[in-house]
């Protein structure tokens, strides 16, 4: 069974970091591009960042561009989403999802996402 | 990026069917067959119900389908059943290889 669990998640300051990680099992997690994905309280998904299976390819949101980066690690089965310079507008839930394997860009299993609040 | 647009709301009697539409531009909707629909309930993590226009995952009902015209893409959810209540939302490949996701519709039962 595939599985996706989202953690690191908590309520930070603005201007400060977070790490926030998705821990894989149930397939084979280095043959598939990931994503994080948003969604503020209330509102709609927001595209944040995808990673290709290797790692050796990453593409972010403009909002987040310079400020958020992704990584993997595929002996861990692990993929990451380092935040700094964290802004109110950051605050969503932030699920982990992973790209189907055919061509396209579809996302076929998310997590249960994990809690960022930015808050003074 | 700007968002997908799509209709803040759909509903229709159980029986019915009912159609949400998702509208682009030439950058992504209108230039991939690469459209996807996703169903989200209250406090649960979306769920893919549409791949590649018109596709759906094993275990999607049939009441579900999806087209494509132009810039715009729609979903057609025929038979409509309590159980259809939720957000639907479209995303796109777009030209920049990133996905993009619709503002959502939300689809009430009446």
């Amino acid at each position: 069974e595939v599985q996706l669990v989202e953690s690191g998640g908590a309520l930070v300051q603005p201007g400060e970091s977070l790490r926030l990680s998705c821990s894989a099992s149930g397939f084979t997690f280095s043959s598939h591009w990931m994503h994080w994905v948003r969604q503020a309280p209330g509102k709609g998904l927001v595209w944040v960042s995808r990673i290709k299976s290797d790692g050796s390819s990453t593409t972010y949101a403009d909002s987040v561009k310079g400020r958020f980066t992704i990584s993997r690690d595929n002996a861990k089965n692990t993929l990451y989403l380092q935040m700094n310079s964290l802004r109110a507008e950051d605050t969503a839930l932030y699920y982990c999802v992973r790209e189907v394997t055919i061509a396209g860009i579809g996302m076929d299993y998310w997590g249960q996402g994990t809690q960022l609040t930015v808050s003074s | 990026q700007s968002a997908l647009t799509q209709p803040a709301s759909v509903s229709g009697s159980p029986g019915q069917s009912i159609t949400i539409s998702c509208t682009g531009t030439s950058s992504d909707v209108g230039a991939y067959n690469y459209v996807y629909w996703y169903q989200q309930y209250p406090g649960k993590a979306p769920k893919l119900m549409i791949y590649d226009v018109s596709n759906r995952p094993s275990g999607v009902s049939n009441r579900f389908s999806g087209s494509k015209s132009g810039n715009t893409a729609s979903l057609t959810i025929s038979g409509l059943q309590a159980e259809d209540e939720a957000d639907y939302y479209c995303s796109s490949y777009s030209s920049r290889s990133t996905p993009v996701f619709g503002t959502g519709t939300k689809v009430t039962v009446l």
